[in-house]
């Protein structure tokens, strides 16, 4: 079946402007989660649904970033005045059910902020 | 608290066996470890709960001693394919997200 996708690959803009990436998560599965991960680093957890709800946000770094999850199956990224530092690949792995499930990752979006 | 892996990059030839391992300072609930490799999707291994259980996935097997809060992932006989880099995620409690550690980069060479 169908792996867990995130759209887009690549993403380049400037400092100061928003974006969003896309995560689909494996069909049926309830659990979705949301990483960032630096070249040499691994993957920083940003923030877990349950659902369509947040169970855990803890991780999101400031106010600048915001996740949606509307229908419990795509999630949204939001990153608002994107800065330099945001720079990474946005890793979103998705889980039959909540933790400590395995975890089924997708290939990333790397986003680069000029 | 990002747990600590170690070594922080080994290189093997085929055939050889390797341990890495995973330390942290805080009490676990569970440690799941996943393969990287470059440019790739980190790739599910293994989870371990707490009561000290190895489990074993192909060659590839891993202990947990909760009392130690440490975590060894054991690579036998070593093959190409296992190349890439190893991460351990701990987490606390049931319901608490992953805390991955920096990785360890294995290279396997012929």
């Amino acid at each position: 079946g169908a792996g867990v996708s995130q759209t887009p690959s690549n993403k380049v803009t400037e400092k100061g402007k928003y974006v969003e990436l896309r995560c689909d998560p494996i069909s049926g599965h309830t659990a979705l989660y949301w990483y960032r991960q630096s070249l040499g680093q691994g993957p920083e957890f940003l923030i877990y649904f349950q659902g369509t709800g947040a169970a855990d946000d803890s991780g999101l770094p400031n106010d600048r970033f915001f996740a949606v999850r509307p229908e419990g199956s795509v999630s949204t990224l939001k990153i608002q005045r994107t800065e330099r530092g945001d720079s990474a690949v946005y890793l979103c792995a998705s889980s039959p059910r909540g933790p400590p499930g395995e975890q089924f990752f997708g290939p990333g979006t790397r986003l680069t902020v000029l | 608290q990002q747990p600590v892996q170690s070594p922080q990059a080994v290189i093997l030839r085929e055939g050889e066996d390797a341990v890495i391992n995973c330390s942290s300072s805080k009490a676990l609930y569970s440690v799941h470890w996943y393969r990287q490799k470059h440019g790739e999707a980190p790739v599910f291994l293994m989870i371990l709960l707490k009561g000290g259980e190895q489990k074993g996935h192909e060659k590839i097997s891993a202990s947990f001693n909760e009392k130690k809060q440490q975590s060894s992932l054991y690579l036998t006989a070593s093959q190409l394919s296992y190349s890439g880099t190893y991460f351990c995620g701990t987490a606390a409690g049931g319901n608490t997200p992953l805390v991955f550690g920096k990785g360890t980069r294995l290279s396997v060479i012929a």
